[in-house]
């Protein structure tokens, strides 16, 4: 079964440029999740989308970020216009969805977005 | 705030030593706590705790969750260098599913 894959791995923009990150879950898997590491600091979630629609965005740092998962499958993490303290890695991860019982999240390998 | 704390940031051992880390938190609505394994890329998962006291194993590697002391233990016992990863301990919250990470233990194993 193939994992979480994410795209690109590495992305080097300059400020002000406009980024897309994007997640392919894995198959059936109905949550998405977003996740940031900036230098230095843990892991910090951004967003939770069950199918198509988000459940939790409170992790959103501001309105340049904008996520989306038409039709329920992959999704894309928009950065505009980017900013230097954008930088870290974005992790994706996906869990199967079980209605509120435990459930356990798999994650990508990350894309590291580094705003020069 | 929710929070995870883990302990040590850092550890540098010699192969077949046994080497414990350690993660404590603070959250609200607790549902389960997570260990992963992060290498190069992906964070691996390695264990799921819910309940107090019930041992996970796995080959060398076992966890145990205290849910009213609020931490958990990984232990690794006969270390390869293989062993050498980034451990992160997460807290998944009830009331939201997103997981609270802490900042994680770099472990290297040395030959």
């Amino acid at each position: 079964e193939a994992g979480v894959t994410q795209f690109p791995s590495h992305s080097v923009i300059e400020k002000g440029q406009t980024v897309t990150l994007r997640c392919d879950p894995i198959s059936g898997h109905d949550n998405l999740y977003w996740y940031r590491r900036v230098m230095g600091k843990e892991i910090k979630f951004l967003l939770h989308f069950v199918k198509e629609s988000k459940q939790d965005e409170s992790g959103m740092p501001n309105n340049r970020f904008l996520a989306e998962r038409t039709g329920g499958t992959y999704s894309t993490l928009k950065v505009q216009p980017a900013e230097l303290e954008d930088s870290g890695v974005y992790f994706c991860a996906s869990s199967q969805g079980r209605g509120g019982l435990v459930d356990t999240q798999y994650f990508g390998p990350g894309t590291r977005l580094t705003v020069l | 705030e929710d929070k995870v704390v883990q302990s040590p940031l850092s550890l540098v051992v010699h192969e077949g030593d046994t080497v414990t880390l350690n993660c404590s938190y603070e959250v609200t609505n607790f549902r389960s706590l997570l260990w992963y394994k992060q290498e190069k890329k992906a964070p691996t998962f390695l264990f799921m705790l819910t309940s107090s006291g019930i041992e996970k194993k796995s080959g060398r590697l076992s966890s145990i969750l205290d849910k009213k002391e609020l931490f958990s233990i990984l232990n690794i016992t006969a270390t390869q260098t293989g062993d050498s990863a980034v451990y992160l301990c997460a807290v998944e919250l009830a009331s939201s599913e997103k997981l609270v990470f802490g900042k994680g233990t770099k472990l290297t194993v040395n030959p």
